[in-house]
């Protein structure tokens, strides 16, 4: 079972932040936050990770919460093209155990 | 750029057939992953690979079976394909790694329809 929950959906104004929020309350110390997305007719697309610090990288931005039961994944500038599913996991760095995803977040940007 | 190509995006097939789906990646990952998805369920696990001729099971490998006899290239085989396996099929492999992240990348799936 996925270890993480999100809101099923959400709408964002075309240019406006997107903050998607995802709880993981049951994460363990050495747990990561990964977040991938899938457009539309495409496989999944790796975002961002993160452990306890806040992360930024050309795509999105990552806010996790210090009791670390919570985060963000910030669009600071959504475009009609970021329109997707996002998905929140929770795993280990490393190793050989494959992702489990949850049912994720549609966020529809609006022109 | 890696690139996981999955042998069709579309395929139709008839129940009682048995169905192979190809998938190969290009940069020597060493492991690589089946999923399906349907909607409302999101992504489940099959079958996954942790290198050549190595396979687990997943969350959901009943009537699938899979095949990695080169490392390139991972199978996902439906013995006899039943119309509950009508579904998106997607691919995905990751380069095995300790103490540094790598992610998983995905091939576009294959859509997958059993009449």
């Amino acid at each position: 079972d996925a270890k993480t929950t999100q809101p099923p959906s959400m709408d964002c104004a075309e240019g406006r932040a997107a903050n998607l929020p995802c709880n993981h309350s049951t994460i363990s110390g050495n747990e990561y936050v990964y977040w991938y997305r899938q457009i539309h007719s495409q496989g999944p697309q790796y975002i961002i990770h993160g452990l306890k610090n806040n992360e930024t990288n050309e795509m999105a931005s990552l806010i996790i919460t210090e009791d670390r039961k919570s985060s963000t994944l910030i669009l600071p500038h959504a475009t009609l093209r970021d329109t997707a599913v996002y998905y929140c996991i929770v795993r280990v760095l490393s190793g050989n155990t494959p992702l489990v995803f949850g049912k994720g977040t549609r966020l529809s940007v609006i022109a | 750029d890696v690139k996981v190509t999955q042998s069709s995006r579309y395929l139709v097939k008839r129940t009682g057939e048995k169905v192979f789906l190809e998938c190969v990646q290009d940069m020597d990952h060493e492991n690589m992953f089946w999923y399906r998805q349907d909607p409302g369920l999101g992504l489940r696990l099959i079958y996954f690979s942790y290198d050549v001729k190595m396979k687990e099971k997943g969350d959901i490998p009943e009537g699938y079976s899979v095949s990695r006899e080169k490392k390139e290239r991972f199978s996902l085989i439906l013995e006899s394909a039943s119309t509950n396996q009508t579904s998106m099929y997607l691919c995905a492999s990751r380069k095995y790694g300790t103490g540094k992240l790598q992610p998983q990348h995905f091939g576009d799936g294959t859509r997958l329809s059993i009449l």
